[in-house]
């Protein structure tokens, strides 16, 4: 199965900052990425698919890059509604699999 | 709009058996692929399987090949997972996702459905 690590596990931010968080595949995927922002006691909410392509009605501020093993996730201005846990996931491969999360919160 | 409503929950003893199911609307069930994906009280999201639209091709994680099902009936827009041999470690809250087509990729997801297994 692929693996999939994310980095930072957890980081604290404040309003109007530009965040990265990074993803790697423990092998390569070819675009097959996700992201995923989950708020607690909620449902996970689709951001990012094919590692770059906008989610319909996700703001721009959201934007993900990458191919191969490497993607990251920036969002250029963090807002308050911002804060929460962020996941990649590989669908190249079955078994699809999701990284650990990041956490992101209030600084 | 898209709807994903879960059922079937609850708490169940270890090796015995729970079925969820899920009622989808809002868009053309029978053309997408849908997944489950679980999350266990505190921990991360885990892909649990994945059904294509015509119920032909099933893919399951590791962890419970063997012991669930996944399947559906497109005349009743339903999804479902048959869970049997439950687990203390199958405890956790279990969503069921649309496919954006027949990528791998969940596009829209359900509140949730909590199993507990425990004694």
């Amino acid at each position: 199965d692929i693996q999939m690590t994310q980095s930072p596990s957890s980081l604290s931010a404040s309003v109007g900052d530009r965040v990265t968080i990074t993803c790697r595949a423990s092998q390569a995927i070819s675009n097959y990425l996700a992201w995923f922002q989950q708020k607690p006691g909620k449902a996970p909410k689709s951001l990012i698919y094919a590692a770059s392509s906008l989610q319909s009605g996700v703001p721009s501020r959201f934007s993900g890059s990458g191919s191969g093993t490497d993607f990251t996730l920036t969002i250029s201005s963090l807002q308050p509604e911002d804060f929460a846990t962020y996941y990649c996931q590989q669908y190249n491969t079955y078994p699809s699999t999701f990284g650990p999360g990041t956490k992101v919160d209030i600084k | 709009q898209v709807q994903l409503v879960e059922s079937g929950g609850g708490v169940v003893q270890p090796g015995r058996s729970l079925r969820l199911s899920c009622a989808a609307s809002g868009f053309t069930f029978s053309s997408y692929d849908m997944h489950w994906v679980r999350q266990a009280p505190g921990k991360g999201l885990e892909w649990v399987a994945l059904i294509s639209f015509d119920a032909r091709n099933k893919y399951y994680a590791d962890s419970v090949k063997g012991r669930f099902t996944i399947f559906r009936d497109n005349s009743e827009n339903t999804l479902s997972l048959q869970m049997n041999s439950l687990r203390a470690e199958d405890t956790a809250v279990y969503y069921c996702a649309k496919d954006i087509g027949n990528s791998g990729y969940p596009d829209y997801w359900g509140q949730g459905s909590l199993v507990t297994v425990s004694s």
